[in-house]
């Protein structure tokens, strides 16, 4: 069974860091593009980043360029988000999401991320 | 980087069929046969309906279809039954391996 599951969340300062994970089990990580997506609270479902198999290509929402950072350890299995200078309206649960036919077609339960002004 | 356009909101009456739209561009929805849709029930992480415009996932119900028209995608629930009530969103690739969601649709199951 696919499973993800992000941690790394919680209160942070505007202007601050925080680093996400997303452990991944049940399939062969580095068979697979990955995704971040957020969703703040009562809104839509926003993607922020895309990540190829071997890491060597990374993309991201022109929101979030230059301040946050994806990348991936295949020997851990986990997928990371390093986010930096971090404002309120990063505030959302972040999750992780397997790519498949350009779709996320798994997801794990989401990770909190609070920034306070 | 626009979201792509959905409605906010719509309705049917158990039995009945529904169709959600997903409006782009030439860039997105209208590029790339890679148009997906997803549910998303209150407090929980978003699931996958239709992958690759028209394709559904093992164990999605054949209730839900989709299919693709220029810039508009859409999305058909039929037979519309209470736990179909949820949020749904579509997405599509927008090239250089960038992805676009819609803003999300509230369906109410009357």
């Amino acid at each position: 069974e696919v499973q993800l599951v992000e941690s790394g969340g919680g209160l942070v300062q505007s202007g601050g860091s925080l680093r996400l994970s997303c452990a991944a089990s049940g399939f062969t990580f580095s068979s697979y593009w990955m995704h971040w997506v957020r969703q703040a609270p009562g809104k839509g479902l926003v993607w922020v980043s895309r990540i190829s198999k071997d890491g060597s290509s990374t993309t991201y929402a022109d929101s979030v360029k230059g301040r946050f950072t994806i990348s991936r350890d295949n020997a851990k299995n986990t997928l990371y988000l390093q986010m930096n200078s971090l404002r309120a309206e990063d505030t959302a649960v972040y999750y992780c999401a397997r790519d498949s036919y350009s779709s996320c077609t798994h997801w794990g339960q989401g990770t909190l991320v609070t920034v306070s002004s | 980087q626009s979201a792509l356009s959905q409605p906010p909101s719509a309705s049917g009456s158990p039995g009945q069929s529904v169709t959600i739209s997903c409006t782009g561009t030439s860039s997105d929805v209208g590029g790339y046969n890679y148009v997906s849709w997803y549910q998303q029930h209150p407090g929980k992480a978003p699931k996958l309906m239709i992958y690759e415009v028209s394709k559904r996932p093992s164990g999605v119900p054949d209730r839900f279809s989709g299919s693709k028209s220029g810039y508009t995608a859409s999305l058909t629930v039929s037979g519309l039954q209470a736990e179909d009530e949820a949020d749904y969103y579509c997405s599509s690739s927008a090239g250089s391996n960038r992805v676009v969601f819609g803003g999300g649709t509230k369906l109410t199951v009357l």
